[in-house]
């Protein structure tokens, strides 16, 4: 069964600092990865996926990712972090029978002024 | 305007009741999923449906029924609400492919007395 594991509960970071939010997935085959954002009281809003191809994948609002298949991570990365990044970051691995997708538990991001 | 829109925002009630949240989708995606959102355990799949009149159980079904009569809408239905249906449920809708963004809608605030 596919899993996904976001092993930092909450973060922390100053704002202008670099940001990278961990993801480890478990999966079968090559997976389709993704990372949505969810700002307080809204809906999740993609960032960026990775289905092939290059392995460092671009983003919305200068996020990126790396897809390391060695390493099972898909780790979301920002150089500089603004106080509106402030979120909560889910890592979603697929598919899975009828599209489906399987989220991580997220981390919830906060910015320092 | 056009997206994915869920009704109501914010609910309130006492267990034993029978309460149904609604979502409609303007873009005719194929697909649509129901999701509840608990801290601690971020986004668990409800419900899915691959096209009208074709739905399927995700990761906790239990205690919940949907139907899908049109493409547009896909209700979720609390048949008899327990204190343990308490959370924000999220309806998303995803084109045909299994490579396709999953749009979220604004949620459901669900509060059982």
């Amino acid at each position: 069964a596919q899993s996904v594991t976001q092993p930092d509960i909450h973060i922390t970071v100053s704002e202008g600092a670099s940001l990278e939010l961990r993801c480890n997935y478990s999966y079968g085959a090559t997976p389709y990865l993704f990372w949505y954002v969810q700002s307080p009281g809204q809906g999740l809003q993609l960032l960026l996926k990775y289905f092939s191809g290059d392995t460092l994948v671009q983003g919305i609002k200068g996020f990126e990712a790396e897809f390391k298949r060695s390493q099972s991570s898909f780790n979301l990365r920002k150089p500089s972090v603004h106080w509106s990044d402030a979120a909560e970051y889910f890592c979603a691995v697929g598919p899975g029978g009828g599209n489906k997708l399987t989220f991580g538990t997220g981390t919830q991001l906060k910015v320092e002024l | 305007d056009a997206g994915i829109t869920q009704s109501p925002r914010y609910k309130i009630t006492e267990t034993g009741r029978q309460v149904t949240l609604m979502c409609h989708q303007t873009w005719s995606h194929s697909y649509m999923f129901w999701y509840r959102q608990d801290l601690g355990h971020g986004l668990r799949l409800i419900y899915y449906s691959a096209a009208a009149d074709i739905t399927d159980k995700g990761e906790v079904p239990d205690g919940y029924v949907v139907s899908r009569s049109k493409t547009e809408n896909f209700p979720l239905t609390l048949e008899s609400a327990t204190r343990s249906q308490t959370s924000v449920y999220f309806c998303a809708s995803s084109e045909l492919t299994n490579t396709d963004t999953q749009y979220f809608g604004p949620g459901t605030r669900l509060t059982v007395l």
